[in-house]
């Protein structure tokens, strides 16, 4: 069974602040995505990263697939009130044909005007 | 565009009484996928279906039956539930495997079910 380990599950922070979430596995993935869900909302995707040492920006969020595309990283530079929500890393596994991700718990994300 | 539709957004349901869940997107995709969201467990796979015609198990299938009717619509029913179904499901759609950079899941906004 893969395993996605998010950290921190937790993070409040202030508006302006700069932060880093993990998303580590000891398993390999074809692919890592990153969504954010918002309350009472389903997760909508950010971005999808394919290739080991991958960097990916989308305005103030940057992220980072590993070399070994083991783990990736979300870095957000900024941080605005409308940051706020769940944000969860999903890895797809090797090979075509393939219909099941595996999902890391979530960091829940407070950012605080 | 609605994308993935869920009904119904609410239930309460008492031990041992039967629902199902509908699902439809309008997006055209081939693959359906129903989740279920627990504090503390994350997102975990119940059931999929990869194209019309087939279903296949996830990780937590006991307890529930699914249904492709057509390239549009995936059900999911609980016969008889239980206090342990308590939980948020999500119903989401890709157009291809979810190995390919191209094909991630598009969810609906969930079914909060509560069985008492």
């Amino acid at each position: 069974t893969q395993l996605l380990e998010q950290s921190p599950q937790f993070l409040s922070i202030q508006e302006g602040e700069n932060l880093t979430v993990y998303c580590n596995s000891s398993s390999v993935f074809s692919s890592l995505q990153w969504y954010r869900q918002e309350p009472g909302e389903g997760p909508v995707l950010l971005v999808t990263v394919v290739t080991g040492g991958e960097v990916k920006k989308l305005k103030r969020l940057t992220f980072q697939f590993g070399d070994a595309r083991k783990d990736s990283s979300l870095h957000i530079t900024a941080a605005q009130p409308g940051d706020t929500g769940l944000y969860l890393c999903a890895g797809a596994d090797s090979g075509a044909g393939s219909y099941q991700l595996t999902f890391g718990k979530g960091t829940k994300l407070s950012v605080i005007p | 565009n609605a994308g993935v539709t869920q009904t119904p957004k609410f239930q309460v349901l008492k031990t041992g009484q039967s629902m199902t869940l509908q699902c439809a997107q309008d997006m055209n995709h081939n693959s359906m996928y129903w989740y279920r969201q627990d504090p503390g467990m994350g997102l975990r796979l119940i059931y999929y279906s990869a194209s019309e015609g087939t279903t296949d198990k996830g990780e937590v299938p006991n307890g529930y039956n699914v249904s492709r009717l057509n390239k549009r619509e995936f059900s999911l029913r609980l016969e008889s539930a239980a206090p342990s179904q308590t939980s948020v499901y999500f119903c989401a759609s890709s157009y291809v495997e979810l190995g390919t950079a191209n094909s991630p899941l598009h969810f609906g906004n969930g079914t909060r079910l509560t069985v008492t």
